[in-house]
């Protein structure tokens, strides 16, 4: 299976920061990179996709970026209701696996 | 809308079966692999398996092979996943996801739509 390594497991930010995550693969995924919210007692909710694709409705205050086995998940300026956590998921092997999760919480 | 329903919460006994089910509506359910995820208590994201609701085609996680089976009705647009001999290992949240990609295409998993989740507690 392709491992999926996220980094920091947690951060604390200031509305407003520009925050950024990173993930890394143990093996190329291609562009085959997916980004994840999830708030407490909810379903994750995709963010972006195929690396640096926003989802529907997703603010542009979010961005990807990376290739391979580098991807890195920008928020420019955190606002209130970003505070959760964050999945990156690889589609490129299967198993489809996750990293383990950034968790943002407010400074 | 795209929405995924499931069913409610659930406690068993190890040793028992669970049987989810995940009501899709707001698009053609057979156009779209669905997928099945979990999330353990203050755990991170456990893909399952995937069901193609227009062939019935599954794939299944290694680690569930032989203890899991996932169907679908299509005349009602309904996915299931049924998990059997349950241990406590496998209390956990149970998530249907809709791909974003059509069957049509070469199969990336992304995990468009997200169901609710069913809690699943399995204690003695």
């Amino acid at each position: 299976d392709i491992q999926m390594t996220q980094s920091p497991s947690s951060l604390s930010a200031s509305v407003g920061d520009r925050v950024t995550i990173t993930c890394r693969a143990s093996q190329s995924v291609s562009r085959n990179l997916n980004w994840y919210q999830q708030k407490p007692g909810k379903a994750p909710h995709l963010l972006i996709f195929d690396v640096s694709s926003l989802q529907r409705g997703v603010p542009a205050r979010f961005s990807g970026s990376g290739s391979g086995t580098d991807f890195t998940l920008t928020i420019s300026s955190l606002q209130r209701e970003d505070f959760a956590t964050y999945y990156c998921q690889q589609g490129y092997g299967t198993p489809p696996t996750f990293g383990q999760g950034t968790k943002v919480e407010i400074k | 809308q795209v929405q995924l329903a499931q069913s409610g919460a659930e406690v068993k006994k190890p040793g028992a079966s669970v049987k989810v089910s995940c009501k899709a509506s707001g698009y053609t359910f057979t156009g779209y692999y669905m997928h099945w995820v979990r999330q353990a208590p203050g755990q991170g994201l456990e893909w399952m398996g995937w069901i193609n609701p227009y062939s019935g085609s599954t794939n299944y996680a290694q680690k569930f092979q032989g203890r899991v089976t996932m169907t679908r009705d299509t005349s009602i647009s309904t996915a299931y996943m049924e998990l059997s001999r349950l241990t406590s290992d496998d209390t956990a949240v149970y998530y249907c996801a809709k791909d974003r990609i059509t069957l049509a295409g070469i199969i990336i998993p992304s995990f468009e739509y997200w169901g609710q989740g069913m809690v699943l507690t399995v204690s003695s």
